[in-house]
């Protein structure tokens, strides 16, 4: 498509439950990155895709939360059991490795666990 | 400490104004530097990048001192629709991936008519 792309765009879920979180990037863009923003709080990052492979998944707060791709192309983020302090706007980017910099955000996934 | 700060504001400004705003990095070895802009409850969108010979864009200058690791964003004349929060970012590679954008926690700006 002709930007990134997050689904859902909200989610509320009770707490203890999994979720799931998906990112389609610019096609063609072989890094992608995952950032989540807290109310009133900066950009944190989650982690790092090269192609399929994850080379920094050095942000990722806990156990409890996994990544994926396939194909070099879709993401999935997932959060089990989610607890409270989850709550946040999941945002993924995309980059052209040929291009260097300059991210694509999707709109984001704002979840909240209730 | 963070690794990159921001005076989060909020500026308050009115119309026509010329404001400044400034960033401070703490790795030396950032390779690229930004500004994005975002909008209430809108993902970050690229604002421009940042040289150390200094770059303009129309109303925007911005402005980049690695010896000081000093990042700045200058708008003049300012708009109702420049209020948004404006990011500073650094990039730089680990073990050779792709650069990772780091953030600031934003600058909120608000244009008073």
């Amino acid at each position: 498509g002709a930007g990134v792309s997050q689904s859902p765009s909200n989610k509320v879920t009770e707490k203890g439950k999994d979720v799931e979180l998906r990112c389609d990037p610019i096609s063609g863009h072989t890094a992608l990155y995952w950032y989540r923003q807290s109310l009133g709080q900066g950009l944190e990052f989650l982690i790092y895709f090269q192609g399929n492979s994850a080379p920094d998944k050095s942000g990722l707060p806990s156990d409890r939360f996994s990544a994926e791709r396939t194909g070099g192309s879709v993401s999935t983020l997932t959060i089990q059991r989610t607890q409270q302090e989850d709550s946040a706007v999941y945002l993924c980017a995309s980059s052209s490795r040929v291009q260097g910099y300059g991210y694509t955000f999707g709109s984001g996934t704002r979840l909240t666990v209730v | 400490r963070k690794e990159v700060e921001q005076d989060p504001g909020p500026f308050n400004v009115p119309e026509g104004a010329t404001v400044a705003f400034n960033c401070t990095y703490s790795n030396s070895a950032s390779q690229s530097f930004f500004w994005y802009r975002q909008d209430c409850r809108k993902e970050p969108k690229l604002l421009m990048s940042v040289y150390s010979s200094g770059n303009e864009d129309g109303r925007f200058t911005a402005q980049l001192n690695r010896a000081s690791q000093y990042i700045s964003l200058l708008i003049r004349d300012s708009k109702l629709s420049d209020s948004a929060t404006y990011l500073c970012v650094v990039t730089h590679t680990y073990g050779g991936a792709t650069n990772k954008l780091i953030f600031g926690t934003g600058t909120l700006l608000a244009v008073q008519p």
